[in-house]
């Protein structure tokens, strides 16, 4: 069965500093990968995805994510962290094929600091 | 820009109501879902609809019932309401051609007292 797992409920990073969210999953096909931010008293909105070929993946915000295959990672990454980058991140995995079906994991906040 | 509109941000229900959340797509989107979204939890996959009066169960589908009469329309039901149930409830539409992702609506927040 496909799992995700973030490492991690709360990480809290300076303004300016690096972001880096972590992510493992677990599938027996190759997967699809997706990042969501959740903003306060909002719905979720799409970072950035994996589906196939380049493994460093470019989303909104300045935000990035690495496929390892190797690792079984998708870590979220962003070189320098704004105030407004401050909410909740979901990874989610989605085996290649199916209906569409999500498997999200726990969830990070992210707390960015002055 | 696709459109998922959840007809109501708060709702507040009585321990033993037939709870109705509604949930309204405007792009024509093959697959819906139902999700609840609970603190250290994540979202959980309560019921999905790949078509008209189609659905499948996700993980946690006892309590619950949906209906799928009309394509743009995905309304989950709770049958009759416990605190349990207590949580947000997450809507999202999927266009399967080109693996776009989820697009999610605001959400549904529901107490049950």
């Amino acid at each position: 069965a496909q799992s995700v797992t973030q490492l991690g409920s709360h990480v809290s990073v300076s303004e300016g500093a690096l972001v880096l969210l972590r992510c493992n999953y677990s599938s027996s096909v190759p997967p699809y990968l997706f990042w969501y931010v959740q903003y306060p008293n909002q719905g979720l909105q799409l970072l950035l995805k994996y589906t196939t070929g380049a493994t460093l993946v470019k989303g909104i915000n300045g935000f990035e994510a690495e496929f390892k295959k190797s690792e079984t990672s998708f870590h979220l990454t962003k070189p320098s962290a704004h105030m407004s980058d401050a909410a909740e991140y979901f990874c989610a995995v989605s085996p290649s094929g199916n209906t569409g079906k999500l498997i999200f994991g726990q969830g990070t906040t992210l707390q960015v600091k002055p | 820009d696709v459109k998922v509109t959840q007809s109501s941000r708060y709702l507040v229900k009585r321990t033993g109501e037939k709870v109705f959340l509604e949930c309204v797509q405007d792009m024509d989107h093959e697959n819906m879902f139902w999700y609840r979204q609970d603190p250290g939890l994540g979202l959980r996959l309560i019921y999905f609809s790949y078509d008209v009066k189609m659905k499948e169960k996700g993980d946690i589908p006892e309590g619950y019932s949906v209906s799928r009469e009309k394509k743009e329309r995905f309304s989950l039901i709770l049958e009759s309401a416990s605190t349990n149930q207590t949580s947000m409830y997450l809507c999202a539409t999927l266009q399967l051609q080109g693996m776009r992702g989820y697009t999610f609506g605001s959400g549904t927040r529901l107490t049950v007292v």
